[in-house]
């Protein structure tokens, strides 16, 4: 049974690029969420994705952007961007209903740095 | 707006002592907490979910409690090893009727010495 891939595992861009993280979640999870995991600190919730909807957004400019397909993979895109977007990209996938009531499966991430 | 502390920041032992890691969040309106294990560098994995009607959760070595009204939760470890050294991060899911977006803290570094 396949966990939640993350692909690229390591990403350099330059300051004003712009990027895409990919996530395929756990096999039969119909939930993607992404957080940003500064050095040192606790993971920040972005966004949620269910049914192909954008479902819940944290505190994030609207530079971060997202997609699921209708596999249930999703993509989060990040537009100019800055130096403090420097950061390990953690995907996250839960199945609406279960009987282990939303538990959330990581991915393994994808560390960006932006020069 | 939920917070979520851990204490304390860090904590070195030696191996085979018993330790508790701690965990508070400010609003005990959750739909349940989780313990998560974090290598450096590396994904989340999840130890222990504790739903809001539950006292508490076993794994193994490891027992997690939660006291809702009081805003606290506790992770055991029994018998640390050193392959428990890694950082150990809670995270609270609020009492929504949809989304499952979790509040983290910020994490207890552990070392556990041989």
């Amino acid at each position: 049974d396949a966990g939640v891939t993350q692909s690229p595992t390591h990403l350099i861009k330059t300051r004003g690029q712009q990027v895409t993280l990919r996530c395929s979640p756990k096999s039969g999870h119909d939930t993607v969420s992404w957080y940003q995991q500064a050095l040192g600190q606790g993971p920040q919730f972005i966004f949620q994705y269910y049914e192909e909807e954008e479902r819940q957004r944290g505190n994030f400019p609207d530079r971060f952007s997202g997609h699921q397909f209708p596999n249930y993979s999703s993509e989060l895109n990040v537009n100019a961007l800055l130096l403090g977007d420097s950061a390990l990209y953690l995907c996250a996938s839960s199945l609406v209903g279960t009987g282990r009531k939303y538990e959330q499966y990581f991915g393994p991430g994808t560390r960006l740095t932006v020069t | 707006k939920q917070e979520v502390t851990q204490i304390p920041a860090a904590l070195s032992v030696p191996e085979g002592e018993n330790l508790v890691l701690n965990c508070s969040f400010t609003d005990s309106a959750i739909y349940n907490l989780q313990w998560f294990r974090q290598d450096p560098g590396k994904g989340l994995t999840s130890l222990l979910l504790i739903q809001s009607s539950q006292r508490e959760q076993t794994s193994g070595r490891l027992n997690a409690s939660l006291d809702k009204s009081s805003g606290r939760s506790t992770l055991y470890i029994a018998a640390s090893q050193p392959g428990d050294s890694a950082t150990y991060l809670c995270a609270v899911r609020p009492r929504e009727t949809s989304g499952s977006r979790l509040t983290f803290g910020e994490g207890t570094q552990l070392t556990v010495n041989p």
